[in-house]
């Protein structure tokens, strides 16, 4: 089992930049979800899927968010334009069946946006 | 009012010390209860589920207080490697999604 894998492990952009984290959940995992991670504001919910259609997207900031899962096997979480105070981690995690086995995290994406 | 709320911490222990940690959360519907560890840079990893009878993972014991709507977590026989950061995990009512506490910070000293 490979686990949740993200990509990259860590991205330094320009403000202004589009960027795009990319996440593949464990196989036979049918829920997928994208946190992020700051020291001010702790674990944040941003989207979360199921069987690859989003269902709650209500934590995604604002429109320059935007998050994709065309297959069971890959979603994407896109910023365009970056701003610096989207700098935090990012991390994907995937479950499957009943939440009482909670999640499986990946190792995160550490963005900073300068 | 937070949903989850933790102590931030730090707790600062000697290594064999006792230490609880406290977490309240606002739903009282809620259903699935879990303590998380995070390691510094490090993503959250499951700790253990927390049930309402109570529930003992070797040195961990996590008690649920549904009226009070209280989790703990008790570390016994503290070692240097349970320094970490403990996030109390809820899942809210009839969300799917899990809402995290902020965490609290645990530094095991020798």
């Amino acid at each position: 089992d490979a686990g949740v894998i993200q990509s990259p492990r860590h991205e330094v952009t320009e403000m202004g930049q589009e960027v795009t984290l990319r996440c593949k959940p464990i196989s036979g995992h049918n829920s997928l979800f994208w946190y992020r991670q700051t020291m001010m504001r702790g674990l944040e919910l941003l989207i979360y899927f199921n069987n690859n259609v989003p269902i709650d997207d209500s934590g995604m900031p604002e429109d320059r968010f935007s998050a994709k899962m065309p297959n069971a096997s890959f979603s994407t979480l896109k910023i365009q334009p970056s701003e610096p105070r989207d700098s935090a981690v990012y991390f994907c995690a995937s479950k499957r069946g009943q939440l009482n086995y909670g999640y499986t995290f990946g190792s995160g994406t550490r963005l900073t946006v300068v | 009012r937070k949903e989850v709320e933790q102590d931030p911490g730090p707790f600062n222990v000697p290594e064999g010390a006792t230490v609880a940690f406290n977490c309240t959360y606002s739903n009282s519907a809620s259903q699935s209860f879990f303590w998380y560890r995070q390691d510094c840079r490090k993503e959250p990893k499951l700790l253990m589920s927390v049930y309402s009878s109570g529930n003992e993972d070797g040195r961990f014991t996590a008690q649920l207080n549904r009226a009070s709507q209280y989790i703990s977590l008790l570390i016994r026989d503290s070692k240097l490697s349970d320094s970490a950061t403990y996030l109390c995990v809820v899942n809210m009512g009839t969300a799917r999604q899990l809402t995290f506490g902020s965490g609290t910070q645990l530094t095991v000293l020798p």
